[in-house]
């Protein structure tokens, strides 16, 4: 079954709204959760690492005052694009690790839209 | 800075036909590689993962992997292609075994063709 859920699985929001993607690990505590974003027919992008109680840490040319991550508790992740742009129209998914050997496990993804 | 080259961006193969995805792999120490699956407009799906032992890799769906330490491979096979094996598929490195992300090679879409 499905360990990492991601809520909506699409979404359109017009220029200068805010989106809030959330992530959730689904019967198990996940203290890290990693976001990527996934332009059309290219790779994943790893965005920033969130931490449950911590700030997140941003990969270098992210903007975090753009892209928003709250990790308030050890099932849940949010990721907010604030004042979104037709540019931040994407692919997001959300990651966490589980297991011994730390396995990645990956939520279904979110296609925002921005009109 | 640990990578992952995937030279192909398309691979065509016949439906019945062996198929082969390359990989390529950089990094410091041990590596411990992955492969994924995506089909449009879903989330990433485990195939297989090397972390120690036999090189040769038995995954989900018939797919395996063999790992090459001197070659610096993880190539992707599959004895005989199917028409739903068609789609993106990303090999993936973690340089050491921890609370680190994943880094993905850009991705191979894979056509099997009826």
């Amino acid at each position: 079954g499905a360990v990492v859920s991601q809520h909506p699985s699409r979404v359109i929001c017009k220029s200068g709204t805010s989106v809030k993607i959330e992530c959730r690990s689904l019967d198990f505590q996940a203290t890290t959760m990693f976001w990527y974003r996934q332009f059309p027919k290219q790779s994943l992008m790893l965005m920033a690492t969130s931490n449950e109680g911590s700030k997140a840490t941003y990969e270098q040319g992210v903007e975090k005052d753009k892209f928003l991550i709250n990790h308030a508790s050890l099932t849940l992740s949010t990721l907010t694009v604030t004042s979104a742009h037709p540019e931040d129209s994407s692919f997001y998914i959300c990651s966490t690790l589980r297991g011994p050997d730390y396995e990645q496990y990956f939520g279904p993804g979110t296609r925002l839209t921005v009109t | 800075a640990q990578s992952v080259a995937q030279p192909e961006d398309q691979v065509n193969v016949a439906e019945g036909n062996p198929l082969t995805v390359k990989c390529t792999y950089s990094v410091s120490g041990n590596p411990y590689l992955f492969w994924y699956v995506q089909y449009p407009n879903r989330g990433l799906q485990f195939l297989l993962k090397y972390i120690t032992g036999d090189n040769l890799v038995k995954g989900s769906y018939g797919f395996e992997a063999e790992f090459n330490k001197s070659q610096t491979s993880f190539h992707l096979k599959k004895p005989s292609a199917l028409v739903s094996d068609s789609a993106l598929y990303f090999c993936a490195v973690r340089p050491y075994s921890g609370n680190t992300p994943l880094v993905f090679g850009k991705g191979t879409r894979l056509s099997v063709i009826a």
